[in-house]
């Protein structure tokens, strides 16, 4: 039973718009949380991470939300670029050494 | 360059005969880990190692084994392949575990099918 779900597997969002991915979580002993972008015939390259003490984390373009108590968690990209384009990966872990649970990811398409 | 390489690229191959799936990190991580991509599951973990001689089993480990005799080298061994093991596979490597997000180097893959 998959722990990390990402319901949308894809998202179209014109450039300079804002694309919103989101990421639900059922394990409670989860606490740190990382988005990977993909591009195709690569592997993921990580983009950006939370811990659960916190609720929010801002890197330049990319911003990652943390709602715990909804076991929630979302990726805001503003302004969008075409270079974006890619599929996002959520996961999370328990451990500094343990597995990463990964969701099933959301291929954005990101339009002129 | 710092980077993780994973051979072959691509492999077809037939049902029972096994396999290996080479692995190869140059930025002396201790931590090594397989994942396996499909449609709808995104990457789920086989193994992973926290170094030399120390491996643990991933979510789906069925099917695969490891071994970590060298810290740069973690190959992953299919015994006996079957069609449920048709998949991308990734390898990947970081230098404190996978809650070091940034230091967590991802190969490029290996796109495997079994007949």
């Amino acid at each position: 039973d998959q722990q990390v779900k990402q319901n949308s597997p894809s998202l179209s969002v014109q450039e300079g718009r804002i694309s919103i991915l989101n990421c639900d979580y059922t394990n409670s002993m989860f606490d740190y949380f990382l988005w990977y972008k993909k591009y195709p015939a690569e592997g993921p390259t990580f983009l950006i991470s939370i811990s659960s003490i916190k609720d929010k984390n801002e890197d330049g373009r990319f911003t990652v939300f943390l709602n715990k108590s909804a076991k929630h968690l979302s990726l805001h990209i503003v302004p969008s670029q075409p270079g974006d384009s890619a599929v996002y990966f959520c996961a999370a872990i328990t451990d500094s050494w343990g597995k990463l649970q990964f969701g099933a990811g959301t291929q954005v398409v990101v339009t002129p | 360059e710092a980077q993780v390489t994973q051979n072959p690229r691509y492999l077809i191959t037939v049902t029972g005969k096994k396999l290996t799936v080479t692995c190869s990190q140059n930025m002396n991580h201790e931590y090594m880990s397989w994942y396996r991509q499909d449609p709808g599951l995104g990457l789920r973990q086989i193994y992973y190692s926290m170094n030399v001689e120390v491996t643990d089993k991933g979510d789906v480990p069925e099917g695969y084994k490891v071994s970590r005799k060298e810290k740069r080298n973690f190959p992953l061994i299919l015994e006996s392949p079957s069609p449920n093991q048709t998949s991308l596979y990734f390898c990947a490597s970081s230098k404190e575990g996978t809650r070091s997000g940034k230091t967590q180097y991802f190969g490029p893959g290996t796109r495997l099918l079994v007949l």
